[in-house]
């Protein structure tokens, strides 16, 4: 079946960049998300991308989508302590039948004073 | 507050006891899902509701039992649970357009003794 990995763990400064990786395996996915998920609460959706896109920037957020390779990165620009969360993958098609995504173990971002 | 909420917050069952979950959402979405998340797992898909049908049922115990009586409201009907069970159980919403965005409540902490 599908599968989406991510790394578990990532820390940075405060004010460096933040590079968070996904890999997937499903080539018919259409959409590519990242959502975060702060303490005590669900998941949001932070961004996406379209599959035909390779690259999306909105405000701090830059995505970037190596459709080959099947890598998915999200970087978060100049990081701040707010930005500790645990951030997942997902990929799907919402047009399919069972509307599913397919979400990865979420990477837990901490960020350091 | 993303518009999907989730009660309890939090709960603790033994083993031998019958409670329920409960999701609801306002935002006039037509599909509705229950995952259950784990520590350094991935989120896993329990059930999928589509028109307040069931369009997915991933191989979970049947001491899951899930009801969607409209389209607002999402049950996950629990009994004789076992402390494997133990989780955070989110329940989502999705809407008809394009990009296929769900949106989470603030899950369930369930604790099972």
């Amino acid at each position: 079946g599908e599968d989406v990995e991510q790394s578990l763990f990532l820390s940075v400064r405060e004010g460096d960049s933040s590079v968070i990786n996904c890999t997937y395996t499903d080539s018919s996915s259409t959409y590519l998300y990242w959502y975060k998920q702060e303490p005590g609460a669900g998941l949001q959706l932070l961004t996406y991308i379209f599959s035909n896109m390779d690259m999306k920037q909105d405000q701090r957020l830059t995505v970037l989508l190596n459709k080959k390779d099947k890598h998915l990165s999200l970087r978060i620009a100049d990081t701040q302590t707010g930005d500790s969360a645990i951030y997942f993958c997902a990929e799907g098609d919402p047009s399919g039948s069972a509307r599913q995504l397919t979400f990865g173990s979420g990477t837990q971002l901490t960020v350091l004073p | 507050e993303t518009g999907v909420t989730q009660t309890p917050r939090h709960l603790v069952m033994g083993m031998t006891n019958k409670k329920s979950l409960k999701c609801e959402q306002h935002l006039g979405h037509n599909a509705m899902y229950w995952y259950k998340q784990s520590a350094k797992k991935p989120l896993e898909l329990m059930f999928v509701y589509s028109l307040e049908e069931r369009v997915e049922n991933n191989s979970v115990p049947s001491r899951f039992s899930p009801e969607c009586p409209n389209s607002s409201h999402l049950f996950l009907h629990l009994h004789t649970l076992q402390p494997e069970d133990s989780a955070l159980y989110l329940c989502a919403s999705q809407g008809v357009g394009p990009r296929g965005e769900q949106f989470f409540g603030p899950g369930t902490r369930l604790t099972v003794l």
